[in-house]
């Protein structure tokens, strides 16, 4: 069946410097990748969304790349906070006639001040 | 505006008993989903409904799980009997529903620990 890979499944970063999280997606119908932060004892949020029409999308500190050919996207993060540290979800939907998502297993950021 | 509902927030019960989830989503979302989160994992998808139809229940074990969506609003999910393994966080989630977007909102999840 339809998979999402994610890696790493942790990574460590010092305040200040850059994060970088992948995701590989097995269905090439797969046309919306959203990403989702979920902090300890938290329900998931959305951070940002890409479409399939789009390469890449910026908001602020955050940034995603999407790679179709290669059905891969990631997620970066600039300037790394101590409030970024998290569990990031990143996600593929494919559109029929409602989105089916399936999400990745997570990525355990820790931000180090 | 309210959020996503859920309620309970926890649940412990020993196995092979029932046990009830109960979710009210945002107001207007005609897309609902439930999702059974395990500890370092990502959500999985249980079933997703399109407003009282379900279009998305192969992942539901329907032997002991069952849920319905009456009137397309709130929904439930049910599990007789439990097991150990049922052990988890259950999400519910909505959304508009939209072609080109689907950001779901979450609610804050049942956990729920049978013995």
């Amino acid at each position: 069946g339809e998979n999402v890979e994610q890696h790493p499944s942790t990574l460590s970063v010092q305040e200040g410097d850059s994060a970088v999280i992948k995701c590989t997606y097995s269905d090439s119908a797969s046309n919306y990748f959203p990403w989702y932060k979920q902090e300890l004892g938290k329900r998931p949020q959305l951070i940002i969304d890409i479409r399939s029409n789009v390469g890449e999308k910026k908001d602020q500190r955050i940034a995603v790349t999407l790679n179709k050919t290669a059905k891969h996207f990631s997620l970066h993060i600039t300037e790394t906070q101590p409030e970024d540290s998290a569990v990031y979800f990143c996600a593929a939907g494919t559109y029929t006639g409602g989105f089916k998502t399936i999400f990745g297993a997570g990525t355990r950021l820790f931000v180090k001040a | 505006e309210a959020g996503v509902v859920q309620s309970p927030r926890y649940k412990i019960i020993e196995k092979k008993q029932p046990v009830a989830f109960w979710c009210n989503p945002i107001s207007g979302h005609n897309t609902l989903y439930w999702y059974r989160q395990n500890l370092g994992q990502g959500p999985e998808l249980l079933i997703r409904y399109e407003n009282e139809e379900a279009v998305d229940d192969s992942q539901l074990p329907k032997d002991r799980f069952s849920a319905e969506r009456l009137k397309g609003v709130d929904s439930t999910l049910k599990i007789q009997p439990a097991e150990l393994g049922d052990s988890a966080v259950y999400l519910c989630a909505s959304s508009l529903g939209q072609e080109f977007s689907d950001e779901q909102f979450f609610g804050p999840g049942t956990r729920l620990t049978v013995l």
